[in-house]
């Protein structure tokens, strides 16, 4: 399966930055995924990152909020925008590789909004 | 709608018991179901996929499309096996939804 390096691992941002969460695959994949982990909770589906188009999100996430780049085939951004306490939570990424149809993860980014 | 559940937030056993973390889906169509594993301070990993039908670490998943279950199993619990557990479904556009997880204890 695929390989996953995402970066950074955790942060602590004041309210109204924004960070760019970064990952990058060590092979080519069909698709990527961004997911958010709040406390104690299961993981929600924020978009899938389109290569070389824009991204689609779920209900209750939007561009001008959580804006996804994919550049190629390999590599991913997130980035959380206009930050408050409640985005406070760890961001991970996913990707399925085309080879055997499985889904890998990155380690994910913890963030604190402060 | 395309749908994970897992009834259960916290499952406490001792060690050497049997372990059984339920899932249930709703998907029209064939399902393709994982359970995933996520031990304290950890990346989440693939425990099982029903179309391999391995075995890893002792657990086994079975698809039963009658009930609409893909449990998870295990005969003899071990303490290394406390942690999150997920079920998890690709539902038709390819993307992986979670269940709301159960935590496993597993007592000395």
């Amino acid at each position: 399966s695929a390989v996953i390096s995402q970066k950074p691992s955790r942060d602590i941002c004041q309210r109204g930055t924004s960070l760019t969460i970064q990952c990058q695959v060590d092979s080519q994949v069909t698709m990527m995924f961004w997911y958010r982990q709040q406390p104690g909770q299961s993981l929600t589906l924020i978009a899938t990152a389109n290569q070389g188009s824009e991204a689609t999100y779920e209900s209750g996430f939007v561009i001008d909020k959580f804006p996804i780049s994919r550049p190629n085939l390999t590599f991913s951004t997130l980035t959380v925008s206009n930050m408050s306490p409640e985005d406070s939570s760890i961001y991970l990424c996913s990707a399925r590789s085309g080879r055997d149809y499985g889904y890998t993860f990155g380690s994910g980014t913890r963030l604190t909004v402060v | 709608a395309q749908r994970v559940t897992q009834p259960e937030k916290l499952l406490s056993v001792f060690k050497g018991a049997p372990v059984e973390l339920k899932c249930n889906y709703s998907y029209s169509g064939s399902p393709e179901l994982f359970w995933y594993v996520q031990y304290s301070r950890q990346r989440l990993q693939l425990l099982l996929r029903h179309i391999s039908r391995e075995s890893i670490k002792g657990f086994t998943a079975d698809l039963n499309k009658g009930e609409t279950s893909f449990h998870l199993k295990k005969p003899f619990a071990q303490e290394e096996d406390s942690a999150m557990y997920y079920c998890a479904l690709v539902d038709s556009s390819y993307k992986l939804i979670f269940g709301s997880g159960t935590r496993l204890l597993v007592r000395p």
